[in-house]
């Protein structure tokens, strides 16, 4: 069975970091790219970075380039967000997903974990 | 970016009815391979997103046939069949044809 479990999210003052993990498993972490996906309260869903199956690729949207840096440990079989520089408008329930190898449609998702960022 | 429009549904929708959940895309979304790049997906209130269909109508494991998907290009509609209460949340599309993927603001559905 594939399981995506998020940890490291809480409450952090704007400007600080923290770096959030998803441990993976019931899957081959290292044939999948992963990604992050957000979603701030009673807000949409929003696509944060994507890093492609062996980590030599990495993909950002616009707001979060520069700050958030997606890296992935394949001996380890887990996923992570490194949050630097966080604004009020971070906050959300970040999602950790797999990608589908072909159709990159998000079919397995994790609970997600909270970040809320505030002084 | 690709921007991803979705429509209203007139809730709430009584059981057993259908319901069809418009998608329009600003750019088409079909890629070099012939393949469309739309996913359709339900976030049940409390829940995580659930992968509903992909290439635009192809259902995901375990998806009920009520869920069907069409369209192609830039406009995209998602249709469920015979309704019941543990169909609502809300739906969102989204584009995976290139970066940033982009998701639409979602639409609601209430069942009657």
């Amino acid at each position: 069975e594939v399981q995506l479990v998020e940890s490291g999210g809480g409450l952090v003052q704007p400007g600080r970091s923290l770096k959030l993990s998803c441990a993976a498993s019931g899957f081959t972490f290292s044939d999948y790219a992963m990604a992050w996906v957000r979603q701030a309260p009673k807000k949409g869903l929003e696509w944060v970075a994507t890093i492609i199956y062996d980590g030599s690729s990495t993909y950002y949207r616009d707001s979060v380039k520069g700050r958030f840096t997606i890296s992935r440990d394949n001996a380890k079989s887990t996923l992570y967000l490194q949050m630097d520089s966080l604004r009020s408008e971070d906050t959300a329930t970040y999602y950790c997903a797999r990608h589908d190898r072909d159709s990159y449609a998000q079919n397995y998702w994790g609970q997600g974990v909270m970040v809320t960022v505030s002084s | 970016d690709i921007v991803m429009t979705q429509g209203a549904l007139p809730n709430p929708v009584p059981s057993g009815e259908s319901a069809s959940i418009t998608c329009r895309s600003s750019k088409s979304l079909v890629y070099k391979d012939g393949k469309t790049y739309l996913n359709w997906f339900l976030q049940r209130p409390g829940q995580s997103p659930q992968l509903l269909t992909y290439w635009t109508s192809t259902r995901a494991s375990g998806v009920s046939e009520r869920f069907s998907g069409s369209g192609s290009g830039t406009y995209f509609t998602l249709k469920i069949s015979r309704v019941r209460a543990e169909d609502a949340g809300v739906y969102y599309c989204q584009q995976v044809r290139e970066y940033p993927l982009t998701f639409g603001s979602g639409t609601k559905l209430e069942i009657k």
